[in-house]
């Protein structure tokens, strides 16, 4: 799986979007771009995924460069219970043998009342 | 969504013990689970995978005498940490994939936490 760049921390106003980004420059054709969120001591929770295509859904919109070598995550009103550590993985298709999410060291979010 | 559950949450032994941690998948059926374990202030790092009704497959530089993981069922994995050391305590999440889905397919845990005194 491609490896994947994340600044390791950011800061966010409450109420405010927030954007986190994250290079993959070496992505293949066949690679998706999934992100997932830890809140504190607390297993991870799935956020979004995209192949090439911009996604929305409930909690967050994901950007993906027309390039596909990065990729921003976006929060449009953060909320203080939106401060985790975000991480972005990049990894093949989901019904491919292996299937394993690997984790990097993901950005820190702090939001900020 | 999808529930996975852990149990214990949290767990203190003495050195030298056994502990097992169960996860089980609550409303889905899961053919693969995975183990990972988590040290302070790090990111998670997976330890095994495992199919229900085979052998785990574990990663480079985990023991596996001394992580025993079963999946005897569609809806349990267990992780027994063996022997325990103080340098074992961690905090232990398990994922379920769900049996035929396809993106959103991996269900977290709420971890475990492990103190080895």
């Amino acid at each position: 799986d491609a490896k994947t760049t994340q600044p390791p921390s950011m800061d966010c106003a409450e109420g405010r979007a927030a954007n986190l980004p994250c290079n993959h420059s070496t992505i293949s054709g066949n690679e998706y771009v999934y992100w997932y969120r830890q809140i504190h001591s607390q297993g991870p929770q799935y956020i979004i995924h995209g192949l090439k295509n911009n996604e929305t859904n409930e909690m967050a919109s994901l950007i993906i460069t027309e390039d596909r070598k990065s990729s921003t995550l976006i929060l449009p009103h953060a909320t203080l219970r939106d401060t985790a550590v975000y991480y972005c993985i990049v990894r093949i298709s989901p019904m491919e043998y292996g299937n394993k999410l690997v984790f990097g060291a993901g950005t820190i979010l702090r939001v900020k009342s | 969504g999808a529930v996975v559950s852990q149990h214990p949450s949290w767990v203190i032994c003495k050195s030298g013990t056994s502990v097992k941690i169960e996860c089980r998948s609550l409303d889905f059926q899961a053919t693969t689970m995975f183990w990972y374990r988590q040290f302070p202030k790090q990111s998670l790092m997976l330890m095994a995978t495992s199919n229900e009704g085979s052998k785990a497959t574990y990663e480079q530089g985990v023991e596996k005498d001394k992580f025993l993981i079963n999946h005897a069922s569609l809806t349990l994995s267990t992780l027994t940490v063996t022997s325990a050391h103080p340098e074992d305590s961690s905090f232990y999440i398990c994922s379920a994939r769900a049996s035929g889905a396809s993106y959103n397919e991996q269900f977290f845990g709420p971890g475990t936490r492990l103190t080895v005194l």
